[in-house]
């Protein structure tokens, strides 16, 4: 079975700061996929960032980009020019290929707030 | 705006009650997932549903039954619960077995049991 470990409960940067989020993962698989959900007080679970296991190039979406160690089985998270509505919940997801029907496997999220 | 939609938002219900939880989704996904999600805690997978079939139930307790009428819809059938039972409820779909889609989630029902 996987594991997926952020080690940050929480986190605060100020406003238009860039910030890093950690998260590691354990698995055996060779095919995967890795996300970063974001999930604000307003509860819905909202997909940041999605790495294919099979590419090398880091995905990058606006201010969101990650960095993907696949031999070290690291996935971080980073947030450019960071603003107040950056702060949420923000969890590591991990998911099989082809394991679309399985769900995801979630770290414990870290709470990350940006101080104005 | 959501693609999944969720009703109720809220819903409190004393231990005795029946109530059901309702999940809808549009866009042809055919895997759809319930999930528990207690505060400050990441979400628990409950029960997959795929292509109208019950592929995962993990463990939960029989006073939680799923139902799946079609591919559009999902159901979560409460009956006899705790109040260790009050979390938020979340419905997810996907393209299902054998995509690579990720999970879209809805908004989530806030369930209180008194």
């Amino acid at each position: 079975a996987q594991t997926v470990t952020q080690s940050q409960p929480e986190m605060s940067v100020q406003e238009a700061e860039t910030v890093t989020l950690s998260c590691t993962y354990d698995t055996s698989e060779s095919n995967y996929y890795l996300f970063w959900y974001k999930q604000p007080p307003s509860r819905q679970m909202i997909l940041v960032i999605r790495q294919e296991a099979y590419k090398q190039q880091n995905a990058t979406e606006n201010r969101f980009s990650v960095n993907f160690q696949k031999a070290a089985k690291s996935f971080s998270l980073k947030i450019s020019d960071s603003q107040l509505g950056d702060t949420a919940m923000y969890f590591c997801a991990f998911m099989y290929s082809g394991g679309g029907a399985d769900g995801l496997t979630f770290g414990k999220g870290t709470h990350l707030i940006i101080q104005p | 705006d959501t693609e999944v939609t969720q009703t109720p938002k809220h819903l409190v219900m004393g231990m005795t009650n029946k109530k059901s939880l309702k999940c809808e989704q549009h866009m042809g996904h055919r895997a759809m997932y319930w999930y528990k999600q207690k505060a400050k805690k990441p979400p628990e997978l409950m029960f997959v549903y795929s292509y109208e079939k019950l592929s995962i139930n993990e463990s939960v307790p029989s006073r939680f039954s799923p139902e799946c009428p079609n591919s559009s819809l999902l159901n979560l059938h409460l009956h006899a619960l705790q109040p260790e039972d009050s979390a938020l409820y979340l419905c997810a779909s996907s393209q299902g077995q054998g995509y690579d889609s990720p999970l879209h989630f809805g908004n989530g029902t806030r369930l209180t049991v008194t």
